[in-house]
């Protein structure tokens, strides 16, 4: 999968927009731009994925820049629970065999009271 | 909504035990995986499944196997547990899509292994 650079940490004051930036700029044509955050001590969970049109889900919305090197991820009003790191991640289209998800070190958001 | 449960949350073993990890499924994927997670590495895939009985190497295999019998649960076996497997232990699954660009893994809480 094309390499993502994200900031290694973010804080953002509770319930205010949050813009968590992901640069790809050797992302390929066909490479989704999907997004997952662990919470502490749990699992990675999926957060919201899209090719080229923004787009909107009930946790955040992604803004695909026009040229698709860069992406990023809105948390429109967080909350403490919102504290976790996030992870931009890279898909190939259609690469049966490559499923497996390759994460890199994330942003670590840190929401304050 | 999908929920994928691991057997344990923490578990403490010393050198040389087997070790099993159980994981199930309760959403019909026929894809599941075993993951690991350490600091500094992200997370690295260990083995994964398309189908019981149906099991494929990731990119650190060695020292451990897996089973999948039934098609909601896949276990992780260590055979001689070591020290530097110390390490959390997470399970995911997903269904098996056309193209993985749209697939979504959904993940377990982890398994914190501690080796003595």
């Amino acid at each position: 999968d094309a390499k993502t650079t994200q900031p290694n940490s973010m804080e953002s004051n509770e319930e205010e927009p949050v813009h968590l930036p992901c640069n790809h700029s050797t992302i390929s044509g066909t490479d989704y731009i999907h997004w997952y955050r662990q919470l502490p001590s749990q699992g990675p969970e999926y957060v919201i994925h899209g090719l080229t049109s923004n787009v909107n889900n009930r946790m955040a919305s992604l803004a695909i820049a026009e040229d698709r090197k860069s992406s990023t991820l809105i948390l429109h009003r967080a909350t403490l629970r919102d504290a976790a790191v996030y992870y931009c991640i890279l898909r190939h289209l259609a690469n049966f065999g490559n499923e497996k998800l390759t994460f890199g070190t994330g942003t670590r958001l840190t929401i304050i009271p | 909504d999908v929920k994928v449960t691991q057997s344990s949350r923490y578990l403490v073993k010393r050198t040389g035990e087997k070790v099993f990890l159980e994981c199930v499924q309760d959403m019909d994927h026929e894809n599941m995986f075993w993951y690991r997670q350490d600091p500094g590495l992200g997370l690295r895939l260990i083995y994964f499944s398309y189908d019981v009985k149906m099991k494929e190497k990731g990119d650190i295999p060695e020292g451990y196997s897996v089973s999948r019998e039934k098609k909601e649960r896949f276990s992780l076996i260590l055979e001689s547990a070591s020290t530097n497997q110390t390490s959390m232990y997470l399970c995911a699954s997903s269904f098996l899509a056309v193209s993985t660009a749209q697939e979504t893994q959904y993940f377990g809480p982890g398994t914190r292994l501690l080796v003595l």
